[in-house]
């Protein structure tokens, strides 16, 4: 069974400095996706980042960039440049593909992320 | 493309009852599946149906079912419910394998 870890509860950055969550997993499988989510108190789940496990070169969106080391099965997010409304829970996430979705999403505990001004 | 639509928002239910939670999913997916997230156990898989077949389920008791339309909707129910399932019930709904994306989330309160 897959699983995925976060070992950092909770982390502050000041603004417009870079911070780095953790996220590290296990599996069998070679064809998964990962995914980092944000989940601010509107409680609405936002997909920040992506990255396919056959990709070798690392996913960046704008401000946020990953460090994928599938050895190691790790998976840290890198935020740059931190915004107050960065401020959030974040949640890797692991994700099985069958029949060409996304059908099932294994999460870690989350990382609350505080911004300070 | 309009997203997620989970309704209703919100929800307040006594022990014994039971719920209908419905998910609209973005126009075009055929998947959607369902989580239950609490602050003591986090977010663990429901299930999540394609084509209005059941392809995956989580290790929830019979209590949870679901079933999905022809048009790709989505309903979630919980028959005799407990005080333990008061929780926040986000459906996803994806439409290749590159990403997940998630409604607004019901909050049910079971009193």
């Amino acid at each position: 069974a897959q699983t995925v870890t976060q070992s950092q509860p909770e982390m502050s950055v000041q603004e417009a400095e870079t911070v780095t969550l953790s996220c590290t997993y296990d599996t069998s499988e070679s064809d998964y996706y990962l995914f980092w989510y944000k989940q601010p108190p509107s409680r609405q789940m936002i997909l920040v980042i992506r990255q396919e496990a056959y990709k070798q070169q690392n996913a960046t969106e704008n401000r946020f960039s990953v460090n994928f080391q599938k050895a190691a099965k790790s998976f840290s997010l890198k935020i740059s440049d931190s915004q107050l409304g960065d401020a959030a829970m974040y949640f890797c996430a692991y994700g099985t593909i069958y029949g060409g979705a996304t059908n099932k999403l294994i999460f870690g505990t989350g990382t609350l992320l505080a911004v300070q001004p | 493309k309009a997203g997620v639509t989970q309704t209703p928002r919100y929800l307040i239910k006594t022990r014994g009852q039971q719920v209908t939670l419905s998910c609209s999913p973005i126009s075009g997916h055929r998947s959607v599946s369902w989580y239950q997230q609490t602050p003591g156990q986090g977010l663990q898989f429901l299930f999540e149906y394609f084509s209005e077949t059941q392809r995956n389920k989580g290790n929830f008791p019979g209590r949870f079912s679901g079933r999905q339309f022809s048009n790709s909707r989505s309903e979630m129910n919980v028959s005799t419910l407990e005080l333990g399932d008061s929780a926040l019930y986000l459906c996803a709904s994806s439409g290749g394998p590159a990403a997940a994306f998630f409604g607004q989330g019901t909050r049910l309160t079971v009193v």
